[in-house]
């Protein structure tokens, strides 16, 4: 089975701090996502990347940074953390090609910025 | 863009009741895939089902079955006599052939089963 494990399950910090969520898969997939999941929104595109050291903007990438050094490590970072980015944070995974497959998800990070 | 609406936002029903979940989508694209996932309260997003653009027929997968319909842009979702276990947020979502990595979800539909 395929395991996308994320670093933290809750998460509090002060606004203005750097904060770092990381996300790791265990299944060599190429792609990696960070979506944010808000009541009524759904799951909004952050940030996916196709390869190591690759990232593309999804929807919604203001305010937020990625990093992709190792295959099977994706990191989200926010750079100065506002109270609307208080969120649950959710990161996934697929296999080629993008599309067709299924992603699969993490537990989430239910972040709170104070 | 394309596009994903899920009108129901909370559903409740009494266990052993059927309950369909409605997914309206828009997309220019011939060739698309839609896709049904479920979020229990642990939080990680199951994948339920992929259906492509080209293949409309419904399918049954025990207590769930799937409609659908290009004529009207819907990919139905109906749970026949629902458990308390199916409790959880459900949502639709759809990604097109030529916008490989841009998977649209639907707000989700919340669904409570009561004993």
């Amino acid at each position: 089975d395929v395991k996308v494990t994320q670093s933290s399950r809750y998460l509090v910090k002060r606004t203005g701090e750097k904060v770092f969520l990381e996300c790791v898969q265990d299944m060599d997939h190429e792609n990696m996502f960070w979506y944010r999941q808000d009541p009524g929104l759904g799951l909004r595109l952050i940030y996916f990347s196709y390869d190591v050291k690759m990232k593309e903007k999804g929807d919604i990438p203001e305010g937020y940074s990625v990093s992709r050094e190792k295959k099977e490590r994706f990191s989200l970072i926010l750079e100065s953390a506002s109270t609307n980015q208080t969120s649950m944070y959710l990161c996934a995974s697929s296999p080629p090609p993008g599309g067709y497959q299924p992603q699969h998800f993490g537990d989430g990070t239910r972040l709170s910025i104070l | 863009a394309q596009k994903v609406t899920q009108a129901q936002t909370e559903i409740s029903v009494v266990e052993k009741e059927d309950v369909t979940l409605d997914c309206v989508y828009e997309t220019r694209d011939t060739t698309y895939y839609l896709f049904w996932y479920k979020q229990p309260p642990s939080g990680e997003l199951v994948f339920l089902i992929r259906r492509n653009s080209f293949d409309e027929q419904n399918e049954i997968s025990g207590r769930y079955s799937w409609n659908f319909q290009k004529s009207t842009s819907s990919f139905n979702f109906t749970i026949t006599a629902s458990q308390v276990v199916d409790s959880a947020v459900y949502f639709c979502a759809l990604s097109e052939a030529d916008n490989n990595n841009d998977m649209r979800f639907g707000a989700g539909t919340r669904l409570t089963v009561k004993p």
